[in-house]
């Protein structure tokens, strides 16, 4: 099917090393959401895309954080210098018009980030 | 407190019970979304309202913005219903969603 996609599945890191999530959204959806989800919590907001805009990045924990969406498809969320509190899934969700959370939104499956 | 909050966290029902959940939220929104989390993590919206009711199959989800509350229903609950269900709102203003912790709901059979 053509749903949201995301790379890799897994990824287990050592703490200060680089990381870079991948995430495909629906072809032709305007808006792109990342999310963080703890276990047994539910999604947190980090940042969200209009095309090739990033329109809100007030959820993006500190400046290790950066995500990008050069083309206005594929986005990336690069986790600088890991640190074990940075492990969680990290969620990617796509909706077709530019209206931001009032769109249905479509939902990766996520990366589980495991930062040793 | 949490902008959003659901109660209750965890529900247990026998097969064929009606099921209630609630969201409750603190600030003035444009939309509110119910989702479901698999248990095998994968997400689903199952409604985005900003008024009134909706229906689809089994599951009823209804608002009443001026209590800021917010109910999703399940008719004939079926062990396969057995997830997390996850109200999150959207703000007047800003781009976010603000999501509750979740409900887990098992269905035995």
């Amino acid at each position: 099917g053509a749903g949201v996609s995301q790379s890799p599945r897994y990824k287990v890191t050592k703490r200060g090393q680089d990381v870079a999530l991948r995430c495909d959204p629906i072809s032709g959806h305007v808006s792109l959401y990342w999310y963080r989800q703890a276990l047994g919590q539910g999604p947190e907001f980090l940042t969200y895309f209009n095309y090739e805009a990033q329109q809100d990045k007030s959820g993006l924990p500190n400046d290790r954080f950066s995500a990008e969406r050069p083309e206005g498809s594929i986005s990336t969320l690069t986790i600088q210098r890991t640190e074990q509190r940075d492990s969680a899934m990290y969620r990617c969700a796509s909706s077709i018009g530019p209206r931001g959370a009032t769109d249905t939104q479509y939902f990766g499956p996520g990366t589980r980030l495991t930062v040793l | 407190k949490n902008e959003v909050e659901q109660s209750p966290q965890n529900l247990t029902a026998q097969e064929g019970e009606f099921i209630t959940i609630n969201c409750s939220y603190s600030v003035g929104i444009s939309a509110l979304h119910w989702l479901q989390q698999h248990p095998g993590g994968g997400i689903v919206s199952l409604f985005m309202l900003s008024s009134g009711k909706k229906k689809h199959g089994r599951l009823i989800a209804t608002i009443n913005i001026q209590e800021k509350h917010s109910s999703l229903h399940i008719t004939a609950s079926h062990p396969r219903d057995s997830a997390v269900y996850i109200c999150a709102v959207k703000e007047t203003s800003g781009s976010r969603l603000t999501f509750g912790e979740g409900t887990q709901l098992t269905v035995n059979p």
